[in-house]
């Protein structure tokens, strides 16, 4: 079965600087996507980044950034110029065949003044 | 568009009532999911549903759950009768299949957060 790992359970920045969150995922499939959620406190689930497998170009989303190495099996998240509003719960996801999406544990961002 | 709609955000309920959560996906997307997020076990994904037809409903946990979809447009998750142990937040999300196997990105609704007395 596919596996979602996210290995930091919290992390925290200030202000302004530069913060990544890991991923690693295990799967057989060479097609699929990988996915960053954000959870605010409001609890709502915001999509923030999305990952093709079959596309090499690094995804980008304004102040956010993907490494993604599909060999290494891995997905990692950049957000740059971390701003207040970046505080929340990230969740690492990876979708197989048949939609079904799998989520990591999560990781807990604080950004500080 | 207006998103993924949940009904009600909040409900507290009394142990043994029904529960009855409503979902309207977005218009067009044609794949609904229902999750269930708690502290111990994270997002499970419970049910989807593809053109109104349930696909896999192995992760809902007892026969105390159910749920439709009677049309594209609108779903329900129940609950019957609601234990203690159900309290969590309960997630719609909508898809659009791109028709080649690889489906397209899940939105999510605001949730219900459910409280069983």
């Amino acid at each position: 079965a596919q596996t979602v790992t996210q290995s930091q359970p919290e992390m925290s920045v200030q202000e302004a600087e530069t913060v990544t969150l890991s991923c690693t995922y295990d799967t057989s499939e060479s097609n699929y996507y990988l996915f960053w959620y954000k959870q605010p406190p409001s609890r709502q689930m915001i999509l923030v980044i999305r990952q093709e497998a079959y596309k090499q170009q690094n995804a980008t989303e304004n102040r956010f950034s993907v490494n993604f190495q599909k060999a290494a099996k891995s997905f990692s998240l950049k957000i740059s110029d971390s701003q207040l509003g970046d505080t929340a719960m990230y969740f690492c996801a990876f979708m197989e065949y048949g939609n079904k999406l799998v989520f990591g544990a999560g990781t807990i961002l604080r950004v500080k003044s | 568009d207006a998103g993924v709609i949940q009904s009600p955000r909040h409900e507290v309920t009394e142990m043994g009532q029904e529960v009855t959560l409503r979902c309207k996906p977005i218009s067009g997307h044609d794949y609904l999911f229902w999750y269930r997020q708690t502290m111990m076990r994270g997002l499970e994904l419970l049910i989807y549903f593809n053109n109104n037809v349930p696909i896999d409903d192995s992760g809902m946990p007892e026969d105390r759950f159910s749920a439709k979809m009677p049309n594209a447009s609108f779903s329900t998750l129940k609950i019957q009768p609601s234990e203690p142990r159900d309290s969590a937040v309960y997630f719609c999300a909508s898809s659009l299949s791109r028709g080649q196997g690889i489906e397209e990105t899940q939105y999510f609704g605001p949730g219900t957060r459910l409280l069983v007395l």
